[in-house]
């Protein structure tokens, strides 16, 4: 079992929607995770990073994070086409000599 | 600031070449990274270097080796490429005076036929 899976994808979501993109982490020790976006041929381009339970908000942008469940979620609105990209999930866990272990991604596609 | 560059772009190796990946960063982190991206897999470390003087294994080091320069470079170097390591490579950094979020280069596409 991966440490960190997402559903890959593809998903596809009306301009103006709300995108939700879903994670889930194996190992209970990860207290942080992180969320990449990433366009084709481009780099990992960090977006935002939850560590509490509960929800984190940037603009158009809300990480979720439920330890019990080990689910970590991010929620897009108002979908423009120009979030289309992969959106990556990572987890750190302390004592980790700091490697964050990402998962394969899901595509986002904006639908005009 | 530059924030983390890499060079080169994209390179073309035959089997058995050698050639370093060059890393460099502005943000005074401690920790670097090398990673290397491949559809379907995601990104694996291949090394990293929590300080300057230090590196250590990732998940996937077979074939690499890595020097910590100073604290703005890390290199990765091939020394007998192999096709399985075409692949786009990349170079992070992170703060551990923070919640180490990584920061990353541009990435470097690598062939070898």
């Amino acid at each position: 079992q991966k440490e960190v899976e997402q559903n890959s994808g593809p998903l596809s979501v009306p301009e103006g929607a709300i995108a939700s993109l879903n994670c889930t982490y194996s190992d209970r020790g990860s207290q942080s995770f992180f969320w990449y976006r990433q366009y084709s041929g481009k780099s990992p381009e960090l977006i935002m990073f939850i560590y509490s339970n509960g929800d984190k908000e940037d603009g158009r942008f809300t990480a979720q994070l439920n330890k019990a469940s080990q689910y970590v979620s991010l929620l897009i609105r108002d979908s423009q086409p120009s979030d289309s990209a992969t959106y990556l999930c990572a987890a750190i866990t302390p004592f980790g000599n700091e490697k964050l272990t990402f998962g394969t991604g899901t595509r986002l596609t904006i639908i005009p | 600031n530059a924030g983390v560059t890499q060079t080169p772009k994209f390179q073309v190796l035959k089997t058995g070449q050698s050639m370093t990946l060059q890393c460099a960063q502005d943000m005074n982190h401690n920790s670097m990274y090398w990673y290397r991206q491949d559809p379907g897999m995601g990104l694996r470390l291949i090394y990293y270097s929590a300080s300057e003087g230090t590196t250590d294994k990732g998940e996937v080091p077979n074939g690499y080796n890595v020097s910590r320069l100073n604290k703005r470079e890390f290199s990765l170097r091939l020394e007998s490429a192999a096709p399985s390591q075409t692949s786009v490579y990349f170079c992070a950094s992170s703060d551990d005076r923070g919640v180490y979020e990584q920061y990353f280069g541009p990435g470097t596409r690598l062939t070898v036929t």
